[in-house]
């Protein structure tokens, strides 16, 4: 099975920081890795599918980057809508597996 | 739009099991998988089985094999899962989601408690 490790498992920012959340994985997985952002008692949302395509309708200031192995997930300005807890997903193979989520407070 | 709309929230005993439906609209129901993801409070997402629309072929995560099933019903667009011999720390809430997870359900919070 494909294990996920994201890091850091939380972090605090400030309103203009750039942030950067990693996840990497036991084995590769080639692009098929998503990013979603998830609010407190909200559905996750889908920020960027196959490693590094926005969804349509996110802010440009959210991109992610990698492949293989190691996988990244910035965002360029972070404001204030953007503190939540973020997740990586692995669809290369089943099991799927989650990474163990960021969440990203404010500072 | 596409659409999933899941049931609703379920508090059950140990032991007893639980079926949470998740129906489809907006899209051909059999082009497209549904995941089944779970979140214990707290705690962070943990994908627990897929099942084809198309199908019926499944895949599990191998803590819930055996004690979850997941069935489709094309006739009217919808998914279940079942999962049996709750126990508390079964106590979450358990989203379908569209393969691709760009769509998700709502949500049903499923209770376990004595």
């Amino acid at each position: 099975d494909i294990q996920m490790t994201q890091s850091p498992s939380a972090m605090s920012a400030s309103v203009g920081d750039r942030v950067t959340i990693t996840c990497r994985a036991s084995q590769g997985i080639s692009n098929y890795l998503v990013w979603f952002q998830q609010k407190p008692g909200k559905v996750p949302k889908r920020l960027i599918y196959a490693a590094s395509s926005l969804q349509s309708g996110v802010p440009s200031r959210f991109s992610g980057s990698g492949s293989g192995t190691e996988f990244t997930l910035t965002i360029s300005s972070l404001q204030p809508e953007d503190f939540a807890t973020y997740y990586c997903l692995q669809h290369n193979s089943y099991p799927l597996a989650f990474g163990q989520g960021t969440k990203v407070e404010i500072k | 739009q596409v659409q999933l709309v899941q049931s609703g929230a379920e508090v059950k005993k140990p032991g007893a099991s639980v079926k949470v439906s998740c129906k489809a609209s907006g899209y051909t129901f059999t082009s497209y998988g549904i995941s089944w993801v779970r979140q214990a409070p707290g705690q962070g997402l943990e994908w627990m089985a897929w099942i084809s629309a198309y199908n019926g072929d499944t895949k599990y995560a191998q803590k819930f094999q055996g004690r979850v099933t997941m069935t489709t019903d094309t006739s009217t667009s919808t998914a279940y899962m079942e999962l049996r011999s709750l126990r508390s720390d079964d106590t979450a809430v358990y989203y379908c989601a569209r393969a691709g997870f760009e769509y998700w359900g709502q949500g049903t919070l499923v209770t376990v408690s004595s």
